[in-house]
């Protein structure tokens, strides 16, 4: 069966410190994979998503950066947090094709101090 | 860049009421709509896509439609619980794109009280 992993689950960095955010997918192989991001009361935001090994799509400009090293990991990256990138941040994949779903790992709390 | 609206916001109903809420999306290069279900402390799980124009899907208690023309859905809860509780997201594809990216609404957060 397919099943995704992410953590850390929570996350308290200081602002200017590195992060890295990892996902791995297990059961299915060359999935799509994209990091979601949820604002507060907001709904969830497409940050990054890649088709294959090393390609990254960007959607938004930030402070943050994405990599696809192995064809079931995807990593998110700073290299100096900020305040305004505290969130939650999710980690998805989806098979390739026409009409399927996304599905989820548990998330991630970040939150910058 | 796509704007999917959902409303409304948030919803208070009772035990044993019904309720929908309605997810609107741009109507050109449509391919695909999901709607999720996020729980809290919880992952987001799909609860249907739909790509037809006139789809309807039903699980349970839960149904929802699809109108690609007019760029709607609607997602029914027909004899709320409290389980039904969380967090109804919609998600919309469009047909260009290799990796048909989802872009979700703001969602709309039910709340169904005991």
């Amino acid at each position: 069966s397919q099943t995704i992993h992410q953590w850390p689950a929570t996350l308290v960095q200081p602002v200017g410190s590195p992060l890295s955010l990892e996902c791995t997918v297990e059961g299915t192989s060359n999935p799509n994979l994209y990091w979601y991001r949820q604002a507060a009361g907001r709904g969830l935001q497409l940050l990054f998503y890649s088709v294959g090994i090393g390609q990254i799509s960007s959607e938004v400009p930030q402070n943050l950066s994405a990599s696809r090293p192995q064809d079931r990991q995807f990593i998110l990256s700073s290299k100096k947090l900020l305040l305004s990138d505290s969130g939650f941040y999710l980690c998805a994949f989806s098979r390739g094709g026409s009409n399927t779903e996304a599905f989820f790992g548990q998330g991630t709390r970040l939150t910058v101090v | 860049i796509l704007n999917v609206e959902q409303s409304p916001q948030s919803l208070h109903v009772q035990e044993g009421d019904s309720t929908n809420f309605t997810c609107s999306f741009p109507s050109s290069n449509f391919y695909a709509l999901h709607w999720y279900r996020w729980e809290t402390a919880k992952s987001p799980e799909a609860l249907f896509v739909m790509t037809l124009n006139g789809d309807e899907k039903k699980k349970g208690r839960i149904s929802a439609t699809l109108n690609t023309k007019e760029g709607y859905s609607y997602l029914y809860i027909k004899g709320s619980q409290p389980e039904d509780s969380a967090t109804y997201l919609c998600a919309f594809r469009i047909s260009s794109g290799s990796a048909r990216q989802l872009t979700f609404g703001s969602g709309t957060q039910l709340t169904v009280l005991p």
